[in-house]
């Protein structure tokens, strides 16, 4: 299973926009990257998978280069309510579906 | 849809109890389920995986011995935690896929909203 690696924390305040890199350089062919966001004490909630270039939600973008080695979760317009940890993920039908979390990137959003 | 059911959702025992946490896949059927646990300001670690009708898969350093998995049926995935210690207290999460929500996507997981266990 690829290894993710994610910045620990990030600030940002009110009405901004939040891009979160992720790097996963040992990404299989068959791999996608889905992305998930996790408050305290519940459990960690989907926000957009992709397999590569651009996926668009109606909460979030997903950007992926052509070598797939790193993707960025871009949150647009972050309100208080999006002080969470997001998680990115990689993995997929080859490996059984068996996801590794990695670290995450605890977000804190200021007013 | 989609939607995981974790229950309780926090217990407290004395040590030495057996603890099950059961997780339900609501609206789909889950030939897989997972289960994690998750210390505080901690990544949530995969402890194994339930395969219905069959035995789980662990992973390396989860005693299958201590954390019993039974995935007797498509919606119910169960984890008793045997002869519990303080150091078994964690929070406990559940994830199931469902292969037919959007097809479009590669079934990411779905997750409960966890078990908060706490051993005196």
């Amino acid at each position: 299973l690829a290894k993710t690696t994610q910045p620990i924390s990030m600030d940002s305040y009110e009405g901004q926009e939040v891009n979160i890199t992720c790097s996963h350089n040992n990404i299989a062919t068959n791999d996608y990257i889905t992305w998930y966001q996790q408050f305290p004490s519940q459990g960690p909630r989907f926000i957009i998978q992709g397999y590569k270039t651009k996926v668009t939600n109606e909460v979030a973008s997903l950007f992926i280069p052509a070598d797939r080695k790193s993707s960025t979760l871009s949150l647009p317009r972050v309100s208080l309510s999006d002080t969470a940890v997001y998680y990115c993920l990689v993995g997929g039908r080859t490996g059984g579906f068996k996801t590794i979390f990695g670290a995450g990137t605890r977000l804190f959003v200021k007013a | 849809g989609a939607v995981v059911s974790q229950h309780p959702s926090w217990v407290i025992c004395k040590s030495g109890t057996s603890v099950k946490i059961e997780c339900r896949s609501l609206d789909f059927q889950a030939t897989t389920m997972f289960w994690y646990r998750q210390f505080p300001k901690q990544s949530l670690m995969l402890m194994a995986t339930s395969n219905e009708g069959s035995k789980a898969t662990y992973e390396q350093g989860v005693e299958k011995d201590k954390f019993l998995i039974n995935h007797a049926s498509l919606t119910l995935s169960t984890l008793t935690v045997t002869s519990a210690h303080p150091e078994d207290s964690s929070f406990y999460i559940c994830s199931a896929r469902d292969p037919e929500w959007d097809r479009s996507l590669n079934q990411p997981q779905h997750f409960g909203d966890g078990t908060r266990l706490s051993i005196l």
